[in-house]
């Protein structure tokens, strides 16, 4: 098993520009996670999908956020416009029925 | 509101030291507990993850352990190793949802 996959693993962009970070769960599993840490914050859970739906999105912090998963394999979380605050490392995590999450490698944002 | 607290922030021992590290949660009414490793630049690993009707949960030189009722939960390194040296966070589900609240962390270095 590959485990979750994250793409770009880095991206630079500057201030105002759309930004789109791309995950894919491992197979099987049906609960998906967007994550995002910082220093100042730790790790902050932003949304979360149950096969394929959006139960929660109360942690994404403003509009400029939004999140899909248009099937069981693959989710974006799209940031538009992007601001420097925005800059962190973005994580997907995908769960089985069990709660154990399972972490990808992460996206490093950053926003000049 | 569930917060967890992780102590020390930080923890450098010699190499082949035993050493535990905290975890604390203000709720009680959990359906389980994780332990995860980040290393420097990289996503988390699930260590372990312990139900709430376990006490205990090893894997190799790793065990966890969880008291409920005290709001408690340890994770035991037997023989420390320098590729041990990451750091370490513990985090629970907040009531019957997937999403995870973690601890700020523990980085533990492990000296030769």
């Amino acid at each position: 098993d590959a485990g979750v996959i994250q793409s770009p693993r880095h991206e630079v962009t500057e201030m105002g520009q759309e930004v789109t970070l791309r995950c894919k769960p491992i197979s099987g599993h049906n609960s998906l996670f967007w994550y995002r840490q910082t220093m100042m914050r730790g790790l902050e859970l932003l949304i979360y999908f149950n096969n394929n739906v959006p139960i929660d999105d109360s942690g994404m912090p403003e509009d400029r956020f939004s999140a899909k998963m248009p099937n069981a394999s693959f989710s974006t979380l799209k940031i538009q416009p992007s601001e420097p605050r925005d800059s962190a490392v973005y994580f997907c995590a995908s769960s089985p029925t069990n709660y154990e999450q399972y972490f990808g490698p992460g996206t490093r944002l950053t926003v000049t | 509101k569930q917060e967890v607290t992780q102590i020390p922030a930080a923890l450098s021992v010699p190499e082949g030291e035993n050493l535990v590290l905290n975890c604390s949660f203000t709720d009680s009414a959990i359906y389980n507990l994780q332990w995860f490793r980040q290393d420097p630049g990289k996503g988390l690993t699930s260590l372990l993850l312990i139900q709430s009707s376990q006490r205990e949960q090893t894997s190799g030189r790793l065990n966890a352990s969880l008291d409920k009722s005290s709001g408690r939960s340890t994770l035991y390194i037997a023989a420390s190793q320098p590729g041990d040296s990451a750091t370490y966070l513990c985090a629970v589900p907040t009531d019957s949802s997937y999403k995870l609240i973690f601890g700020s962390g523990t980085r533990l270095l492990v000296r030769p």
